[in-house]
């Protein structure tokens, strides 16, 4: 089945810097998800993507589609300590299935 | 997500016991779905119903059961066929139309005694 690698698995940072994740599918995806998730809650819908080339903002983070259509990217500026959490990539699986398929998530760690 | 509503919390089962768990949501939404989340995993699709009276298995449906009889409910049954079924549940909805994005419940901490 599809599948979707998400890089790096786990990032360790200071307090206000930049940082940049992404994820890359097996084959070609119409639509890029990205959710994060705080420790014991379920994932909350940051950014959603539906055009290759797509550039989406949600106050500091910023999510692309890429051109290709097998990858996406999610940036987040200035990161603060809220920013903690697990980040996920999801797309869509078999064409018509209407079931996402989920990426392993990017785990953020944030030193202030 | 406000509109879904995950219970309980937390849920303790013992050996041999089935449990279910709830998801109510007050979107009006067709599609729910189930996943289960081990430490350090991404999100694994246990079933998905787009319509009520109707559900699929997902990836890993064996040991579990559910039932959707009405459009707002969609509940799981952790059976006792389950025989590792410690994790992070979670629940979805979504509009049910093609790459319409999930919103997910705060989730169930099952954990075996």
């Amino acid at each position: 089945g599809q599948q979707l690698n998400q890089s790096p698995q786990s990032m360790f940072i200071q307090e206000g810097e930049d940082v940049s994740m992404n994820c890359t599918s097996s084959s070609i995806f119409n639509t890029w998800l990205w959710y994060k998730q705080d420790p014991g809650e379920g994932p909350v819908l940051l950014i959603a993507l539906y055009k290759a080339g797509e550039l989406t903002s949600n106050g500091r983070l910023t999510a692309q589609f890429g051109i290709t259509r097998k990858d996406s990217f999610l940036n987040i500026s200035a990161s603060i300590p809220s920013d903690v959490g697990i980040y996920f990539c999801a797309g869509p699986g078999v064409q018509g299935a209407q079931k996402l398929v989920f990426g392993q998530g990017t785990r953020l760690t944030i030193n202030p | 997500d406000g509109g879904i509503t995950q219970s309980p919390k937390y849920l303790f089962r013992k050996e041999g016991q089935n449990v279910t768990l709830s998801c109510e949501q007050n979107l009006n939404h067709d599609a729910m779905y189930w996943y289960r989340q081990d430490p350090g995993q991404g999100l694994r699709l246990i079933y998905y119903s787009h319509i009520v009276n109707d559900f699929q298995k997902g990836d890993i449906a064996e040991g579990y059961s559910v039932s959707r009889e009405k459009k707002e409910s969609f509940p799981l049954t952790v059976t006792s066929a389950q025989k590792n079924p410690t994790a992070f549940y979670l629940c979805a909805v979504s509009r049910g139309r093609l790459n319409q994005p999930q919103h997910f419940g705060d989730g169930t901490r099952l954990s075996i005694l």
